[in-house]
């Protein structure tokens, strides 16, 4: 079901910029880009989505490539509260907008 | 917190028992997405329901059930329970249905089949 592809796991050291790649290379032209994050347990958290252009707002960037087959978030200053599961979402029109959660990246941020 | 509100929080019951889940969706969001996510494993989609009427259908099995009232609270309903279906299990809302409307998610039941 998931349209996308993302690393298991990364890295990135407190207070630098976390950078987390998505490939959807069959995404369709309506469809949005979303991202959520979940820490431990709690119930997915939404960052940011988009369609086409770049977004920004106060947790996140997302930069979407031109061709639309690639993404990625941007955390500009990771905290070890930004430890989590990050998923990247297609919502996929054809089955009705549905959110399909793959797998995601586990971000560690480090001290 | 999320607007999404799902009780109980917590639920522990014997095999072949049944329960139900209940969510209120954040005010003014019509539609209502369930999702279970059993240990260690990923979000699995199970039904939407807009408005009262189900609009798509994932992965729920036929033990489960769903249902959105008037007022736009949803119910799961889990009967015949097994073991494996012990799980975390999230309740999402959205104010429309369309790609361009983000979800919020409750903080779960977690329900234990013992």
């Amino acid at each position: 079901d998931a349209k996308t592809t993302q690393p298991p796991s990364m890295d990135c050291a407190e207070g630098r910029a976390a950078n987390l790649p998505c490939n959807h290379s069959t995404i369709s032209g309506n469809e949005y880009v979303y991202w959520y994050r979940q820490i431990h347990s709690q119930g997915p958290q939404y960052i940011i989505h988009g369609l086409k252009n770049n977004e920004t707002n106060e947790m996140a960037s997302l930069i979407i490539t031109e061709d639309r087959k690639s993404s990625t978030l941007i955390l500009p200053h990771a905290t070890l509260r930004d430890t989590a599961v990050y998923y990247c979402i297609v919502r996929v029109r054809d089955t009705g907008n549905q959110f399909y959660f793959g797998t995601g990246t586990s971000l560690t941020v480090i001290p | 917190d999320s607007g999404v509100t799902q009780t109980p929080k917590h639920l522990i019951t014997a095999t072949g028992q049944r329960v139900t889940l209940r969510c209120s969706p954040r005010s003014g969001d019509l539609s209502v997405y369930w999702y279970q996510q059993s240990l260690d494993q990923g979000l699995q989609f199970l039904i939407q329901y807009y408005n009262g009427e189900e609009r798509a259908k994932g992965n729920i099995l036929e033990r489960f059930s769903a249902q959105q009232f008037p007022d736009l609270h949803s119910e799961l309903n889990l009967s015949s329970l097994e073991l494996g279906d012990s799980a975390l299990y999230f309740c999402a809302s959205s104010s429309q249905q369309g790609g361009n409307t983000e979800a919020f998610f409750g903080q779960g039941t977690r329900l234990t089949v013992v």
